[in-house]
């Protein structure tokens, strides 16, 4: 089974500062998707970026870049411009290659706590 | 347009009872997922839904049970509630052609406590 271990229970970042969340998994699979959700005090999960494994280029969102390094099977976030509404749960997520059609279940990490210092 | 929305938002019961919770998914999406998040945790994968039927599912006994309607929308029941059973359950929506692809759209959440 694949297992996500984030290693900061929390994170401290002072606003317009840059901040890097960590994130490693365990798989034997070649090919997955990698995602990072926000969960704010609202409590919905908010999609923030997203990797397909076999893509060798790291993806980007806007203030929101990953570090992706298959090898070594870690998935860092870093968050440029930092500001207070970024303030959330973070979560790395898994997903297992397509078996079957639809969106198959994500196995989460146990989650980043991010404060903004104003 | 509505996302997920999740009813109800808060509930408390107490050991041995019953529960549903339910989830319309957001309009256009035909696959709905549900996720256990306790205190402190990630979520956890229950099962998901797609055409009414259960297609997948995580590591939770059959105390937890599903439903998909005609019109998509779901329903979770736990039966013998116990105290670990107290969490936030979320309920996510997808479209099942945009395979792995596709975004999950989750809802706010169903906060259960067991006492």
């Amino acid at each position: 089974a694949q297992t996500v271990t984030q290693s900061q229970p929390e994170m401290s970042v002072q606003e317009a500062e840059t901040v890097t969340l960590s994130c490693t998994y365990d798989t034997s699979e070649s090919d997955y998707y990698l995602f990072w959700y926000k969960q704010p005090p609202s409590r919905q999960m908010i999609l923030v970026i997203r990797q397909e494994a076999y893509k060798q280029q790291n993806a980007t969102e806007n203030r929101f870049s990953v570090n992706f390094q298959k090898a070594a099977k870690s998935f860092s976030l870093k968050i440029s411009d930092s500001q207070l509404g970024d303030a959330a749960m973070y979560f790395c997520a898994y997903r297992s290659p397509f078996s079957g059609g639809g969106a198959d279940g994500l196995t989460f990490g146990k989650g980043t706590h991010l404060i903004i210092q104003p | 347009d509505a996302g997920v929305t999740q009813s109800p938002t808060h509930l408390i019961k107490t050991r041995g009872q019953q529960v549903t919770l339910r989830c319309s998914p957001k309009s256009g999406h035909d696959t709905v997922s549900w996720y256990q998040q306790a205190l402190g945790q990630g979520p956890q994968f229950i099962f998901q839904y797609y055409e009414e039927e259960e297609r997948q599912r995580g590591n939770f006994p059959d105390r937890f049970s599903g439903h998909q309607f005609p019109n998509y929308s779901s329903e979770l029941n736990v039966n013998a509630l116990l105290l670990g059973d107290s969490a936030l359950y979320l309920c996510a929506s997808s479209s099942y052609t945009s395979g792995r692809t596709g975004e999950l759209f989750f809802g706010e959440g169903s906060r259960l406590t067991v006492l």
